[in-house]
């Protein structure tokens, strides 16, 4: 079945390090990529989606760019601030599928100042 | 105003009862959908709802049932309760068109 992969469970970085969280997934066509953020006590929010090879997401400073050769759809940011403290989920829609969501398992990011 | 509204917030049943949790919507999508997200599993689809029919179902168990009586409405019955239900369950709307999800804040429930 469809999967997407999210090597870091963990991420800890000072206030305006680069990040760089990797999200690699496992569907056959062109599925859509979306990275979607969570904060404690709310429903994840949509940050940005691809739909095609070589299409970069952006969103608040944050980036993506779909790699169909590597499968991965890594999330990155060039400075981070404390507000970005959060869970971060990288997630695809099969193109088979009725926008059903599969997501990874969720990188944990804590910004210190 | 929140446009996916997710009633209760918090809610606390005993094992074996029947809980209906709520989910309304404003933004006038024909889709609408619920997720559960516990502390074993991230993020998981249950049901996909279009046009108020089932699109997809993806729980195993009978006990887990939608209910759409109303186009902006899609709640979720939850019958025979058991610990392992203990979870934070979201509704979100979005649809094939626009292929893009948004998410309630949730209703997290405790069973006992």
């Amino acid at each position: 079945g469809d999967s997407v992969t999210q090597t870091e469970g963990q991420v800890a970085l000072s206030e305006e390090d680069f990040l760089t969280i990797h999200c690699n997934y496992s569907a056959s066509g062109y599925p859509a990529l979306f990275w979607y953020v969570q904060y404690p006590g709310e429903g994840p929010q949509f940050l940005f989606r691809a739909s095609r090879d070589k299409e970069k997401g952006s969103s608040r400073g944050f980036e993506a760019t779909y790699n169909k050769e590597t499968t991965s759809f890594h999330l990155q940011k060039a400075s981070v601030q404390e507000s970005d403290s959060a869970v971060y989920y990288c997630a695809l829609i099969a193109s088979s599928s009725f926008s059903k969501l599969v997501f990874g398992q969720g990188t944990s990011l804590s910004v210190v100042p | 105003d929140p446009k996916i509204i997710q009633k209760p917030k918090y809610l606390v049943a005993v094992t074996g009862s029947e809980k209906i949790l709520i989910c309304e919507q404003y933004l006038g999508h024909n889709a609408m959908y619920w997720y559960r997200q516990s502390a074993k599993k991230p993020l998981e689809f249950m049901f996909s709802y279009s046009y108020q029919k089932l699109m997809d179902n993806q729980t195993a168990s009978s006990r887990f049932q939608p209910q759409s009586s109303k186009k902006n409405h899609l709640d979720l019955q939850i019958t025979a309760l058991k610990p392992d239900d203990s979870a934070t369950y979201f509704c979100a709307i979005g649809g094939q068109s626009q292929n893009t999800l948004y998410f309630g804040a949730g209703t997290r429930l405790s069973v006992l």
